[in-house]
């Protein structure tokens, strides 16, 4: 199985202010085709289901604000929201879907400094 | 608007079986292919299952093949999972989540929770 490590387990960050998520996958998810990263971004905020940001690694998704991006490095991936807002407060993880099983980063809690 | 709504969760003994459904509406469900995710109390997200629009392709991860199958009726606008021989672990909310191609998993539903305990 590809093996998804986020970094850190958490993180707090003051207003306005960038924070940003690594997510390393133990082999590449690159799919060679069509040169795209099978990687997604989700956002969970407490008693509710996860939100797909970012796909293809840096493809974010329809209404989900600009602060949010994507980028790769092999097969280092970062999620960085460029100014921190209240409602951005919530766990964020990674995915592959590049081979079965899809698998999921632990996850990272995003807290107001 | 794109609605997913899970029922069928509750509480089962070990051992036990469950069937959960995901009923789907404002989409055209048959062509979308279909995912089961679940989240254990406290927890982070799993995979467990994939199906195509059609059925003609099923995945599970390791820990629940063998004893849970996932179905869909397209005439019924419904996506299943039958969970037999239910072990502690297999405790979670179950969400199920529609795959927009390129995009996975880009709508889900509000989650339907299982409890395994004696």
């Amino acid at each position: 199985d590809v093996v998804m490590t986020q970094s850190p387990d958490s993180l707090a960050v003051s207003l306005g202010e960038r924070a940003t998520i690594d997510c390393k996958s133990s082999q590449s998810v690159l799919y060679s085709s069509n040169n795209k990263n099978y990687l997604a971004w989700y956002q969970q905020k407490p008693g509710q289901p996860p939100r797909l940001l970012i796909y293809w690694a840096s493809t974010r998704e329809s209404g989900v604000p600009d602060r949010f991006s994507g980028s790769v490095s092999g097969t280092d991936f970062t999620l960085t929201i460029s100014s921190l807002q209240a409602e951005d407060v919530a766990v964020y993880y990674c995915q592959q879907y590049y081979t079965i099983p899809h698998t999921f980063g632990q996850g990272t809690k995003l807290e107001i400094k | 608007e794109v609605q997913l709504v899970e029922s069928g969760g509750g509480l089962v003994q070990p051992g036990g079986s469950l069937r959960l459904s995901c009923a789907a509406s404002g989409f055209t469900f048959s062509t979308y292919t279909m995912n089961w995710v679940r989240q254990a109390p406290g927890k982070g997200l799993e995979w467990i299952s994939y199906i195509s629009g059609s059925s003609t392709t099923i995945y599970y991860t390791d820990s629940v093949k063998g004893r849970f199958t996932i179905s869909r009726d397209n005439a019924k606008n419904s996506l299943y999972l039958q969970m037999n021989s239910l072990r502690d672990e297999d405790t979670a909310v179950y969400y199920c989540a529609r795959n927009r191609e390129p995009a996975p998993n880009d709508h889900w539903g509000q989650g339907t929770l299982v409890t395994v305990s004696s």
